[in-house]
């Protein structure tokens, strides 16, 4: 079974400081996603990657920035964390074929983060 | 441009009734169409997809969704609901070709009573 780990299920800062969410996946998958799930508006696509050090905006990329200097392992950045970015954020990953042939994506368990 | 609707945000049922997710969507071309479970402080989890081929598909936990091209929808269905099966449901859309892009409904709360 694939398994996408995100390196914190809870995590509480403060307003300012730089903020690190880690995923790390094990299938030696290319495609790597990171998405905010807020109540009401599902989930939201803030950046992908397809490749080592390849990176693309999603849909909400403002105040974040990722980092993917191993294919395994898919960084999210916040730059200057503010309350607005309070929210639950999923990590999923999903291999280049499996994308060419509509495998679902494989989804970490979440990281909920608190911005104080 | 795709989007997909999911018409209730809550659905509430007992326990060994019928379960009725509905969801609708909106793509230019030939879609895949899935739907994820997310349990309390988990992931998503795939119940199942649809990618062109039979219209019936069936999925795990004996969820089963009916594409209709014609109605644009993709309800998901099962005919006995189990307390476990309580957790929020996402209708999820990707144009074929249409490179990595998932659109996400805004989710349906199930919940079973006894």
């Amino acid at each position: 079974d694939v398994k996408v780990t995100q390196s914190s299920r809870y995590l509480v800062k403060r307003t300012g400081e730089k903020v690190f969410l880690e995923c790390v996946q094990d299938m030696d998958h290319e495609n790597m996603f990171w998405y905010r799930q807020d109540p009401g508006l599902g989930l939201r696509l803030i950046y992908f990657s397809y490749d080592v050090k390849m990176k693309e905006k999603g849909d909400i990329p403002e105040g974040y920035s990722v980092s993917r200097e191993k294919k395994e392992r898919f960084s999210l950045i916040l730059e200057s964390a503010s309350t607005n970015q309070t929210s639950m954020y999923l990590c999923a990953s999903t291999s280049y074929q499996g994308l060419i042939a509509n495998q679902p994506q494989h989804f970490g368990d979440g990281t909920r983060l608190s911005i104080l | 441009a795709q989007s997909v609707t999911q018409l209730d945000s809550h659905v509430s049922v007992s326990e060994g009734t019928p379960v009725l997710l509905r969801c609708n969507y909106s793509s230019s071309y030939s879609p895949s169409l899935f739907w994820y479970v997310q349990h309390p402080n988990k992931g998503l989890q795939l119940l199942l997809k649809y990618t062109s081929a039979a219209t019936l598909v069936k999925g795990i936990n004996g969820f089963e969704a009916e594409f209709k091209k014609s109605e644009t929808s993709f309800h998901l269905t099962k005919p006995s609901a189990h307390m476990s099966d309580a957790a929020e449901y996402f209708c999820v859309v990707r144009l074929t070709g249409g490179g990595n892009k998932l659109t996400f409904g805004t989710g349906t709360q199930l919940k079973v009573e006894l």
